[in-house]
């Protein structure tokens, strides 16, 4: 079984100022972990991944999340936000059992982060 | 909370046929619904934008011939994979856009398609 939980559904941050965005998860399995964000009235665009290489994950826009197993986090961070980071994100846990390769994907409630002048 | 649903949730089918997928929304009305598809450890990819009553907008790269979407109602989107082959082998999800609820969304639980 699998489970992501976004610990707030709603982030407000200054421009200029750090980005943290929570997500834990839970996999009987080794995980892939993804950050998508989506804008309004578009689709879901992938920030970054984790497939069980580095534990720190740069993505895009300056995006950045670190796969912490002992915590089962993976927490998305940016150091300085900017006005177009305001969008909705999604913490994404995919794993694959052993049996005929079958994935599940489950997505996390989404975090509306919303970032002010 | 608001739910979607697809069916079926797992299909084989032989190279060659076409296989329809139905994603719903069971206790609201979507304008908007997305379709993905995603390969093994890969991210999803957004295969077309559905508005109820309208033609799919579909990205680049997307063949239309090949992934016909029909979104005939508020709450029932299809995508059909026509003439399947083991390379349209892939999970395929659905999500939905609440009307009247801005930026409020939902996904299904996916659609696992292998191709014989």
């Amino acid at each position: 079984a699998q489970s992501v939980t976004q610990l707030d559904s709603h982030v407000s941050v200054s421009e200029g100022t750090p980005v943290l965005l929570r997500c834990n998860y839970s996999s009987s399995y080794s995980p892939s972990l993804f950050w998508y964000v989506q804008h309004p009235n578009k689709g879901l665009q992938l920030l970054l991944k984790y497939t069980s290489a580095a534990t720190l994950v740069k993505g895009i826009n300056g995006f950045e999340a670190e796969f912490k197993k002992s915590e089962t986090s993976f927490h998305l961070t940016k150091p300085s936000a900017h006005m177009s980071d305001a969008a909705e994100y999604f913490c994404v846990v995919s794993d694959d059992p052993n049996s005929g390769g079958y994935q599940k994907v489950t997505f996390g409630t989404g975090t509306k982060l919303q970032v002010i002048p | 909370g608001a739910v979607v649903s697809q069916h079926p949730s797992w299909v084989i089918c032989k190279s060659g046929t076409s296989v329809k997928i139905e994603c719903r929304s069971l206790d609201f009305q979507a304008t908007t619904m997305f379709w993905y598809r995603q390969f093994p450890k890969q991210s999803l990819m957004l295969m077309a934008t559905s508005n109820e009553g309208s033609k799919a907008t579909y990205e680049q790269g997307v063949e239309k011939d090949k992934f016909l979407i029909n979104h005939a109602s508020l709450t029932l989107s299809t995508l059909t994979v026509t003439s399947a082959h083991p390379e349209d082998s892939s999970f395929y999800i659905c999500s939905a856009r609440a009307s009247g609820r801005k930026e409020t969304q939902y996904f299904g639980p996916g659609t696992r398609l292998l191709v014989l």
